[in-house]
């Protein structure tokens, strides 16, 4: 089986319901963040971004929440579906953009 | 359009082998990064590279080493396996746009 999801953080939802990921960043200077989606024995995809002077973005089922006074970021899914489950993590950039630093990741169960 | 392509896909090293991943990208992109990723944990960034012929060490760079001869190529070694290198390993690619593209993964264990 898949050892990425092993240890992680897990939320369950009832397919149907909305769902919220939640990432904490730790560098105040990170000026771009990406949500990533990682299916079981693949690699990221891309899902949403958002810039460091935007609090809010959506956009197919998806929104992102941005927060800089607790460097809290947030990706909500609404109407879950069995598809999206998967282990979801956070990426913030610094301005200069060459490197990515990623969260561990929560991983998403829906059950149908 | 085949992104980024990873190979191999599965392999089994004994301690002290040495062995090449390679990435490749058809999309003509300038960055290029490999990383690990272990049970619990992000991605760590191995080694990366911002152009042709350029690399620059990352968070855990000790044990790999890596060459970029060819814009869309990025080669990861281990020329000693050690079994803490078990592990999956992932290539990416960015074409500055802020998004990195990202293989299925290497899953490599060493014995």
């Amino acid at each position: 089986g898949e050892s990425v999801g092993l240890h992680l953080p897990t939320l369950s939802v009832q397919e149907g319901d909305n769902s919220i990921i939640n990432c904490a960043y730790s560098n105040s200077a990170s000026d771009y963040f990406i949500w990533y989606k990682q299916e079981s024995g693949k690699g990221p995809q891309f899902i949403i971004d958002i810039r460091s002077n935007m609090d809010k973005r959506q956009g197919q089922r998806v929104t992102v929440l941005l927060n800089k006074t607790v460097k809290h970021l947030s990706l909500q899914i609404a109407a879950t579906q069995p598809g999206d489950s998967a282990v979801y993590f956070c990426a913030e950039i610094p301005y200069n953009f060459n490197k990515f630093y990623f969260g561990s990741g929560t991983k998403l169960n829906v059950k149908p | 359009n085949a992104g980024v392509t990873q190979t191999p896909k599965f392999r089994v090293l004994k301690t002290g082998q040495s062995m090449t991943l390679l990435c490749a990208q058809d999309m003509n992109h300038e960055y290029m990064y490999w990383y690990r990723q272990d049970p619990g944990m992000g991605l760590r960034l191995i080694h990366y590279s911002v152009g042709e012929g350029t690399t620059a060490k990352g968070e855990v760079p000790d044990g790999y080493n890596v060459s970029r001869l060819k814009k869309q190529n990025f080669l990861l070694g281990l020329e000693s396996a050690a079994p803490s290198q078990t592990s999956v390993y992932f290539c990416a690619s960015s074409g500055g746009e802020n998004i990195q593209y990202f293989g299925a993964g290497t899953r490599l264990s060493v014995l």
